[in-house]
């Protein structure tokens, strides 16, 4: 099995462009998750997802937008990217909520200048 | 709401040495915890669960954390340390209670030295 795998690893964008981040998992896992990391702030939860067809809000969902179609893939997209979008973005997929263990990707490395 | 908190942005110890890195938390119903480390330019690796049970849990790689409910603590801890543990620690916690999500502590980054 790959896990979780992400790509870009990295990216530069210019304020006002737009750019999807892939995600996909080949453990058969319901649920997904975007989170964004920031030097010294842990990680933050943007999106989520229970199932193919099924997303939601987490914490910082401002300028950024899911979809599910494919219980294997979350893609996150950015649309009009501004410098405070600038972060690492890990995907994770886990069999269910409650004590079920998340399973990251790689991250990818974006900057907006 | 739930929240968790690592007092400690660094910790440093010498290899060999036992080494602890603190976690409070607070929920409404029961927690349910986990440990992960981040090795530079990595993704977050789970190392370890409290759901019920047994205080003591034993995870991967040699670590362990001691749930107390009175404390409300979930330390991590290692007996011996290695210059390989040297990585960032992000302790989570769930309430059990309802379908909330994992918040994450701010991490602490351990430093082992030979």
């Amino acid at each position: 099995n790959a896990g979780v795998t992400q790509t870009p690893k990295f990216r530069i964008l210019k304020i006002g462009q737009s750019m999807t981040l892939q995600c996909a998992q080949d453990m058969n896992h319901n649920y997904m998750y975007w989170y964004r990391q920031d030097p010294g702030m842990g990680l933050k939860l943007i999106y989520y997802s229970v199932g193919a067809g099924i997303t939601d809000k987490g914490e910082v969902p401002n300028g950024y937008n899911v979809s599910r179609s494919t219980t294997e893939d979350f893609p996150l997209r950015l649309e009009l990217a501004a410098p405070s979008q600038t972060s690492v973005y890990f995907c994770a997929s886990s069999f269910g909520q409650g004590g079920y263990e998340q399973y990251f990707g790689p991250g990818t490395r974006l900057t907006v200048t | 709401a739930q929240s968790v908190a690592q007092p400690e942005d660094q910790v440093n110890v010498a290899e060999g040495n036992p080494l602890t890195v603190k976690c409070t938390y607070s929920v409404s119903g029961n927690p349910y915890l986990f440990w992960y480390v981040q090795y530079p330019n990595r993704g977050l690796q789970f190392l370890l669960k409290y759901i019920t049970g047994d205080n003591l849990v034993k995870g991967s790689y040699g670590f362990e954390a001691e749930f107390n409910k009175s404390q409300t603590s979930f330390h991590l801890k290692k007996p011996s340390a290695l210059v390989s543990d040297s990585a960032l620690y992000f302790c989570a916690v769930r309430d059990n209670s309802g379908n909330t999500p994992l918040v994450f502590g701010k991490g602490t980054r351990l430093s082992v030295i030979a």
